[in-house]
């Protein structure tokens, strides 16, 4: 029972550089998120999926893409990297009950981001 | 205005005391309401989802939700050094979930 996937675990870039952040669930839920989380600021929601096929902005989306493959699958891109992005990177996915709640995010073991 | 607020900490106790953890969110309209545990540098795992008003009880952790004010508590009993992490509350609205900063607790043996 794997949960929520992420790789890499660790990277290192140079200024300018791009890369994918890969992440994928098994639990069949419709909802995927990316955030980051810099010391003391929390949490920082950068793009979600509310289902496949549709994708929205967070609260930082500056600088990043993502992709929602398919169910299982939501990457995120960094185009030209900046060493303000240098950040911890979670992935998150959630189900949903009906109208009115939803099912706790699970998350991956995130990807520690250098950028020099 | 942040749509979720903690009190950063870090919050001590002694070992055995209860921890009260305290959130607050702005908007009355969220529907859904969890409490995470996150030790240094690993990622957020569940502690507690709660979804009406009033108090749920798992182990040693008690949720309380009020939505008249506007806060969702955390009280753990019999503190332990190994709880001794961050804990972030989250807030469901409208497809997300928006997290506080999180409240650092040392558990004290």
């Amino acid at each position: 029972n794997a949960g929520v996937t992420q790789t890499p675990k660790f990277q290192v870039l140079k200024t300018g550089q791009s890369m994918t952040l890969q992440c994928a669930q098994d639990m069949n839920h419709n909802s995927m998120y990316w955030y980051r989380q810099d010391p003391g600021m929390g949490l920082r929601l950068i793009y979600y999926s509310a289902s496949e096929g549709t994708t929205d902005k967070g609260e930082v989306p500056n600088g990043y893409n993502v992709s929602r493959l398919n169910k299982r699958e939501f990457s995120l891109r960094l185009e030209s990297a900046a060493p303000s992005q240098t950040s911890v990177y979670f992935c998150a996915s959630s189900g949903l009950w009906g109208n009115l709640a939803n099912q706790p995010q699970h998350f991956g073991d995130g990807t520690r981001l250098s950028i020099l | 205005q942040k749509e979720v607020e903690q009190n950063s900490g870090p919050l001590s106790v002694p070992e055995g005391a209860i921890a009260s953890l305290n959130c607050t969110y702005s908007d009355r309209g969220s529907q859904s309401f969890f409490w995470y545990r996150q030790y240094s540098g690993k990622s957020p795992e569940l502690i507690m989802s709660i979804y009406s008003n009033g108090d749920k009880e798992d182990g040693r952790f008690t949720a309380q939700l009020n939505k008249a004010s506007q806060y969702v508590s955390l009280l753990i009993r019999d503190s332990q050094p190994s709880d001794s992490a961050t804990y972030l509350c989250a807030v469901y609205n409208f497809n997300k979930f928006y997290f506080g900063s999180g409240t650092k607790l040392n558990v004290k043996p």
